[in-house]
């Protein structure tokens, strides 16, 4: 299993702000990925994070809104930028524990809200 | 590009009533995975079917992958208030990237 830490678990922003997420993993892990569930929604892969290289983008989310940084294999931080209302939604890291399973853990989240 | 939907959206049963999800695919999947997050949580990993046609059980849940991989339900034996949540599930089709469906949140009333 894995062991999740998210920082900040929630957020009150302001619109035009940036906040940056935290991700840091009790273990070693390949792959780190950063969903966004909006309120009420399902989960929505933002990007694959690379240790030691750019970030995979899903369709949609892009570099400069959402920056990604994963400088090993145990951290990773995804910045929001320039935040509008439609930026409030719950942020969450997710790594898979194991390559035969496949299984996702997740961290508790990032709850952020922009007025 | 790929979807999963789900059905229904939303299901409220009695304690001890069935309850059964349904996931549909646009695609043909390698693998499927179901997750279950109780209200203000996070999702939290459940099973994974991998072969066409594969049952599983855990306790009161059983689980089916589709034939032609693509569509696979939940179902749960005699619920508890326990079972409340949302129940996602997630599909790849060879990638370690999982698309999650739509989602169906269950409540159940004792």
């Amino acid at each position: 299993s894995a062991v999740i830490s998210q920082k900040p678990s929630r957020d009150i922003c302001q619109r035009g702000t940036s906040l940056t997420i935290q991700c840091q993993v009790d273990s070693q892990v390949t792959m780190m990925f950063w969903y966004r569930q909006q309120p009420g929604q399902s989960l929505t892969l933002i990007a694959t994070a690379n240790q030691g290289s750019e970030a995979t983008y899903e369709s949609g989310f892009v570099i400069d809104k959402f920056p990604i940084s994963r400088p090993n294999l145990t951290f990773s931080t995804l910045t929001v930028s320039n935040m509008s209302p439609e930026d409030s939604s719950i942020y969450l890291c997710s790594v898979i524990g194991t390559v035969n399973t496949g299984e996702l853990f997740f961290g508790e989240g990032s709850r952020l809200t922009v007025l | 590009g790929q979807q999963v939907m789900q059905i229904p959206q939303y299901q409220h049963v009695q304690e001890g009533e069935d309850f059964t999800t349904y996931c549909n695919s646009s695609t043909t999947l390698s693998n499927i995975q179901w997750y279950k997050q109780r209200p203000g949580g996070h999702p939290v990993f459940l099973i994974q079917l991998v072969k066409s046609g594969e049952v599983k059980k855990q306790k009161r849940l059983t689980f089916q992958f589709g034939e032609a991989k693509k569509n696979s339900s939940l179902h749960i034996t005699a619920t508890q208030t326990t079972d409340v949540g949302t129940y996602f599930c997630a599909g790849t089709s060879g990638t370690y990237k999982y698309i999650f469906g739509t989602g169906t949140r269950l409540k159940v009333l004792a």
